[in-house]
């Protein structure tokens, strides 16, 4: 079984859209977050969420609104889609007593 | 704040030679460190990761790294490149607690020549 399952994992979408990515850990895991990784590879936290609490939240356009329903999810809601938000997204999360972080594999956006 | 940067974004070694990848951190506390691997079209993987306990540190699939806090240095090594270890590597840094926010280098596309 897939611990931490993003959907979808390839989107193809217009400039001005509005879209979501779903995510999902199997883990018990009480904290979970997005990253996003640019075309030069780098990975930069967006957001983080304990127990469906709010707890980091770095400079993100506000276009981008992350949602947890529950513990086991955090979904990511993006508006009027722009051309730089073309990147990786990945979900992961964490137990927050630990500090490994487990990585879904990954959602490709391409906005055109 | 905290940084990392990771030496040479591409790195060949023929099969069977030792893998040497680069990482040095910047950071205002004692640091955690991570070592992550990137197959094609995939997640990110937990290699391996250092927590102030031994400063050596073993990882999966025969990876190790060696926290020197002297040099700020958390570099990745393996005696002997195999194929299947191409892929893209990361090195991280978190300074918190629970290590719940990383901080990413730029990763280092490894090669291997048969």
């Amino acid at each position: 079984d897939t611990a931490v399952s993003q959907t979808p994992k390839y989107l193809v979408t217009q400039m001005g859209n509005d879209k979501s990515i779903k995510c999902e850990q199997n883990l018990g895991h009480d904290t979970m977050y997005w990253y996003k990784q640019d075309s030069k590879k780098f990975l930069k936290i967006m957001f983080s969420y304990n127990n469906k609490e709010l707890i980091i939240n770095e400079t993100v356009p506000n276009r981008f609104s992350p949602k947890s329903p529950d513990k086991a999810h955090l979904n990511l809601h993006i508006n009027s889609l722009e051309l730089g938000d073309s990147a990786v997204y990945f979900c992961a999360s964490s137990q927050s007593v630990g500090n490994t972080i487990y990585f879904g594999e990954g959602s490709w956006l391409t906005v055109v | 704040a905290q940084s990392v940067t990771q030496l040479g974004s591409h790195v060949s070694v023929s099969e069977g030679a030792l893998v040497l990848l680069r990482c040095n951190y910047s950071s205002s506390v004692p640091p955690y460190l991570f070592w992550y691997v990137q197959y094609p079209n995939q997640g990110l993987q937990l290699l391996l990761k250092y927590t102030s306990a031994a400063t050596l540190v073993k990882g999966i699939n025969g990876f190790e790294a060696e926290f020197k806090k002297s040099e700020t240095s958390f570099h990745l090594t393996k005696p002997s490149a195999h194929m299947s270890d191409a892929a893209e590597y990361f090195c991280a840094v978190s300074e918190d607690n629970a290590g719940n926010m990383l901080t990413f280098g730029g990763g280092t596309r490894l090669m291997v020549k048969p």
